[in-house]
Order: structure tokens, then C-alpha cells, then sequence
């Protein structure tokens, strides 16, 4: 089934390590989004990637890193330079950045401890 | 970063009562998209909105494109209790980054 897989569902890491969090699709679409939800809260944007090898940075950039080495995969890694990591974050794809119709993987929840 | 504006934050209905949420915004977008959430997962795609005046319907959800392209509202008929969950709006303007309201969580009581 074509889809977006998010890895792990849960994940706890000690502050002051950084953490990756995996994204995959295999939608063959070309751009990737990744959004940080707090609870309560709307989604605000990290990063995203409109195509390989090329990405931007979103409303809230600082303390993560990302790479789109392969058009299925868009990792995103949360420093140690991120003040406040606990949260759950989501990943999106959509066919490319002018065709808005983005699907969500099932998010990753963060905690920080 | 742009928000858009949503409203009602939260509602509480009765089930069987419908259901009416909007969001707004100062500049215009191209599409409006509308997705649901459920408690710890990511948000699904209900209907996706392009022209300026369209209404367009999925199931007994029933959205709109406002004329003026700066608003879209959703509505909900005859709410069940598995529409319970946090409803979200996003406008897109071409090439720019989709934004996203703060979201419309609704409660149902039995």
C-alpha cells in the first residue's frame, strides 16, 4: 500500500542528545514536509523539501537538521540546540509544492526527559 | 509565520446536532484544504477546495471556498459520534509553504 511511514511512534531520549526521526513514502511524491505539533496547538512548519537533495528552512528552524539525500526519505534530526524538543511531530508529502493536496504519516511523539 | 484564523476553538454539540467552523484570513489564498485528527495521529485529508465560490461535499461534510478566497468554512451535518476529533484548515498560495489553522477541536455528547 502507498502511504507515509513515520518511525518510531513513540520515542524518548535524554536532553542533550540529538534524535532523528525517520520519514519514508512511497507515493513517488517530490515534496516532503515535517511540522511540529505542541498540545493544543496548530501545526507549525520546520523544514520542507521541494525536491532531492534541497530543502528550506520553515517558521521554526533553529535546533533542527534535515537531509533529502533520496526522494523517499526526508529524516529530520532534533539537536541538543533545541530548547524545547518534547513534542509530536509530523511528517507530509505532497506530489510537488505547487499541488497542495499534502497526506500525513501517523506522526512521531517525542519526549524529552 | 502567517496563521490563519479558525473559529470556534472548541465545541461541545449534542450527537445528532450540526456543525459549523470557519477560518479566515488577510490574504488570499489559491486552495483551501480541510483535514481531521484524531487523539495521536496524524491529520487526514477531508476535501480540498480550488475555485473561489465552490462548495463541495464528502459525505455529510459539506465545505466552501469563500468568494472573496480570504475565508472557507466546514460544516457537519447530523454529527455522529465518530466526528469527534480536531479539525483543521490550510490555505496554499502556489508555490509557498501550506499554512495551517490553529485548529477547531470538537466534543461530542452522547
Amino acid at each position: 500500500d502507498g502511504g507515509i511511514t513515520q518511525s518510531p511512534k513513540y520515542l524518548f531520549r535524554k536532553e542533550g542528545q540529538n534524535v532523528t526521526l525517520s520519514c519514508e513514502q512511497n507515493l513517488n511524491h517530490d515534496a516532503m514536509y515535517w511540522y511540529r505539533q505542541d498540545p493544543g496547538q496548530g501545526l507549525r512548519l520546520i523544514y520542507y523539501s521541494q525536491i532531492v537533495n534541497d530543502f528550506q528552512k520553515g517558521d521554526i528552524a533553529e535546533g533542527y537538521s534535515v537531509s533529502r539525500e533520496k526522494k523517499e526519505s526526508f529524516p529530520l534530526t532534533v539537536t541538543s540546540a533545541q530548547k524545547n524538543p518534547t513534542a509530536f511531530y509530523l511528517c507530509a508529502s505532497s506530489w510537488d509544492s505547487m499541488n497542495t493536496e499534502a497526506f500525513f504519516g501517523q506522526g512521531t511523539r517525542l519526549t524529552v526527559v | 509565520g502567517q496563521q490563519l484564523n479558525q473559529s470556534p476553538q472548541s465545541m461541545f454539540i449534542q450527537e445528532g446536532e450540526d456543525v459549523s467552523m470557519n477560518c479566515t484570513s488577510s490574504s488570499i489564498f489559491n486552495t483551501w484544504l480541510w483535514y481531521k485528527q484524531d487523539p495521536g495521529e496524524g491529520p487526514v485529508l477531508l476535501i480540498a477546495l480550488y475555485k473561489a465560490g465552490e462548495l463541495t461535499s464528502n459525505g455529510r461534510l459539506t465545505a466552501q471556498f469563500g468568494i472573496t478566497r480570504k475565508d472557507s468554512f466546514l460544516n457537519i451535518s447530523a454529527s455522529i459520534p465518530s466526528d469527534v476529533g480536531i479539525y483543521f484548515c490550510a490555505g496554499h498560495r502556489g508555490a509557498q509553504k501550506l499554512v495551517f489553522g490553529q485548529g477547531t477541536r470538537l466534543t461530542i455528547n452522547p
